[in-house]
C-alpha cells in the first residue's frame, strides 16, 4: 500500500526556521517532490530529491533518506508569504506522484 | 508561454448532470494527471493518461467517470451523474515525460471547483 505521513499543521515566526517532515512507504519508488500549495491556487514546484541527502535552493532546502523513507523541507528566514500548505510527493514510478495530505504553515509575525 | 489551462474554473451542478472538466497540458507535454482536492485534504491521484491512452486509472471510481486524452484537443474528465459527494477541486497536471527523473516534475493547473448542489 501507499502511506504518507506528515503533520497537520505547524506555526512559526517570521525570520524563524522551520523544518517539515514527511515518512512515506510506497510501493515504488523514484524519487520524492516537495510542493507548495498557497489556498485555493494550483500547487507549485519547489523540490525533486532522488539521490540521499540535502539539496539547497535558496530558502527553502530538502533532504532524503531513502532507506528510511524520510524527508524533509526546511524552509529559513521565513517569510508571512510563506504561509501555505506543503505537500510531500514520492514519484512511484511510471511518472505517477502521489501527494500526502499537506502541512499548513502559518506564519506569525 | 501558456502552462497547464483548465476550464472552467467554477463548475456548479444539479444532483444527476453530468460535469464536464477540461484540461489542455502545456505545449509539448504529453502526460496528464487527473487529482481531486477534498477541502481540507490532500491531492488524491485518479488517473494518468497519455495520448489516446490510460495508463493508470486505479484512483479513479469505477462507476460515473471517465478520463479521456485524444490526439487532438485537450484531456476531458467527465463525470455522470455527479452526487455532493463530488464537490471538489479538480487539478490536472502535465509533464514532458521524456524519461528523466527530473521531467516528472508535474505542472498544475488552477483547477476546476465543482459544487454540486
Amino acid at each position: 500500500g501507499q502511506n504518507i505521513d506528515q503533520p497537520t499543521e505547524m506555526t512559526a515566526t517570521e525570520g524563524a526556521i522551520v523544518q517539515i517532515n514527511c515518512t512515506y512507504q510506497t510501493s515504488g519508488f523514484n524519487g520524492l517532490f516537495w510542493y507548495q500549495q498557497h489556498a485555493g491556487e494550483a500547487p507549485t514546484f519547489l523540490s525533486y530529491n532522488v539521490l540521499d541527502g540535502l539539496e539547497e535552493k535558496g530558502r527553502f532546502s530538502s533532504f532524503l533518506s531513502r532507506s528510511k523513507g524520510y524527508s524533509y523541507l526546511l524552509l529559513k528566514e521565513l517569510q508571512m508569504k510563506d504561509s501555505a500548505s506543503y505537500l510531500c510527493a514520492p514519484n512511484t514510478g511510471g511518472f505517477k506522484t502521489i501527494f500526502g495530505a499537506g502541512t499548513r504553515l502559518f506564519v506569525k509575525a | 508561454n501558456a502552462g497547464v489551462m483548465q476550464n472552467p474554473r467554477h463548475l456548479v451542478r444539479r444532483r444527476g448532470q453530468e460535469a464536464r472538466l477540461r484540461c489542455s497540458p502545456v505545449k509539448g507535454h504529453s502526460h496528464v494527471y487527473w487529482y481531486r482536492q477534498l477541502p481540507e485534504e490532500g491531492l488524491k491521484f485518479m488517473v494518468y493518461l497519455q495520448k489516446e491512452n490510460i495508463i493508470d486509472e486505479s484512483g479513479m471510481p469505477k462507476e460515473r467517470f471517465s478520463a479521456e486524452f485524444p490526439k487532438e484537443g485537450p484531456s476531458i474528465l467527465r463525470i455522470q451523474q455527479v452526487v455532493r459527494g463530488d464537490s471538489a477541486a479538480y487539478f490536472c497536471a502535465s509533464s514532458p515525460g521524456t524519461g528523466r527523473a527530473a521531467d516528472t516534475e508535474a505542472f498544475f493547473g488552477q483547477g476546476t471547483r465543482l459544487t454540486v448542489v
